[in-house]
């Protein structure tokens, strides 16, 4: 079945450390996206990426980085340089052209221990 | 700068009363504007599309509808499996992301 794959899907971190979540998609889509989602806030855009070795940052963007070196795969690494990275995270994958739906992974949720 | 605006917060109703969720938004050039469903712990589920002013779609006991500044979500006679959260977000402009609002809480009681 096509989907897009969070994992892991809760991940606990301790202060100071650099983690990364895995997100796969094969529906070969060319844009993807990570979100962040904290309670009674909306989802805020932290990278975007249309197209393979591209990617722009979101809202917000800073203590994250990401890379693009494969078209299903779309890697979100939380540095320490975040300081407040408890959240839910998601993934999600869109086809490139005109107005069209985005389709989620199921999250990752991310908690500093 | 581009915003979006849910109605209410929260919202209990009781097994068969239906009601209308609200989304108004304030974007240049709206491309877009789509619907999800949100249940706890989950990613969000695609529900619709709207593209412009007077498009309606349905889909079984929900109706989204499209205004110049909002969009309505009307649930008829829902039931408890409806209960989650709904997200509206908004295309606009020349790039492909999306712009969400905080969502509406809905708890339908049997």
């Amino acid at each position: 079945d096509g989907g897009i794959t969070q994992s892991p899907k809760y991940l606990f971190r301790k202060e100071g450390q650099n983690v990364t979540l895995s997100c796969e998609q094969n529906l070969n889509h060319d844009a993807m996206y990570w979100y962040r989602q904290d309670p009674g806030q909306g989802l805020r855009l932290i990278y975007y990426s249309q197209i393979v070795n591209d990617f722009q940052k979101g809202d917000i963007a800073e203590g994250y980085s990401v890379s693009r070196e494969k078209k299903e795969s779309f890697p979100l690494t939380v540095t320490s340089a975040q300081k407040n990275p408890t959240a839910f995270y998601l993934c999600a994958s869109s086809t490139k052209q005109g107005a069209v739906e985005a389709f989620f992974g199921q999250g990752t949720r991310l908690t500093v221990v | 700068e581009d915003q979006v605006t849910q109605s209410p917060e929260a919202l209990r109703l009781q097994e068969g009363e239906s009601s209308s969720l609200n989304c108004s938004y304030t974007v240049s050039g709206l491309r877009g504007l789509f619907w999800y469903r949100q249940d706890p712990g989950k990613g969000p589920e695609f529900l619709f599309t709207l593209y412009s002013a007077g498009e309606e779609k349905e889909k079984e006991r929900l109706k989204a509808t499209l205004t110049k500044k909002e969009s309505f979500l009307h649930i008829t006679a829902p039931k408890p499996e409806d209960s989650a959260t709904y997200l509206c977000a908004v295309q606009a402009g020349r790039d492909n992301d999306m712009r969400f609002g905080a969502g509406t809480r809905l708890t339908v009681k049997p």
